[in-house]
């Protein structure tokens, strides 16, 4: 069975970089046709999709927030990471990373909140 | 990147059943037939409970049932049970500007 396992700071300051790492178990993440997604929810609102990587180092990103997004991949580890730059309270969240395919998230991982504060 | 558009709330009583739809455009809901319905109860990861418009992945009760017409996706439980109530939240492919994913704003369900 898939599994995915977000990991980084809790805490980020305003300003500042936040970073998130997701390990992948049970699977390869050299799969053909899937991709592997940072999917966040703010408190209180809706899911949003952030961004995703596909294996091979393509990768397609929320326009809302292209110009801070970095999504990358180490297949030699099975893990993909986000890096969210300049960041504000607006992007304190529950962050979830996943795998998709044709838009549709066949697996999550449990998510981790993240709290952009002083 | 405009989200889906799907009712912030909808209720019913044990053993009735509630449709929840889901708006897009012919970029993403129109468009393709890859529309999947969450189920997500706080706390927990998001659950997939419809794919491909109209399909159920093992194990997910046959209360769940999705459909399409034109621009617009539904969700269907038929038989409402209290462990229903979640929020429930729609996805779609999307042909627009480099992204691959489109949520919508989600429902929540309440079981009256």
């Amino acid at each position: 069975q898939l599994q995915l396992q977000e990991s980084g700071p809790g805490l980020v300051k305003p300003s500042e970089t936040l970073s998130l790492t997701c390990t992948v178990s049970g699977g390869s993440i050299i799969s053909s046709g899937d991709y592997w997604g940072w999917i966040r929810q703010p408190p209180g609102k809706g899911l949003e999709w952030i961004g995703s990587i596909y294996y091979g180092g393509n990768t397609y990103n929320n326009p809302s927030l292209k110009s801070r997004v970095t999504i990358s991949v180490d297949t030699s580890k099975s893990q993909f990471s986000l890096r969210l730059t300049s960041v504000t309270a607006a992007d304190t969240a529950v962050y979830h990373c996943a795998r998709h395919r044709n838009g549709q998230v066949t697996y999550w991982g449990q998510g981790t909140l993240v709290t952009v504060s002083s | 990147q405009s989200a889906l558009t799907q009712p912030a709330s909808v209720s019913g009583s044990p053993g009735q059943s509630i449709t929840i739809s889901c708006t897009g455009t012919s970029s993403d809901v129109g468009g393709y037939n890859y529309v999947s319905w969450y189920q997500h109860h706080p706390g927990k990861a998001p659950k997939l409970i419809i794919y491909d418009v109209n399909n159920r992945p093992s194990g997910v009760s046959n209360r769940f049932s999705g459909s399409k017409s034109g621009n617009t996706a539904s969700l269907t439980i038929s038989g409402l049970q209290a462990e229903d109530e979640a929020d429930f939240y729609c996805s779609s492919f999307t042909s627009s500007s480099s992204t691959l994913v489109v949520f919508g704003g989600g429902t929540k369900l309440t079981v009256l």
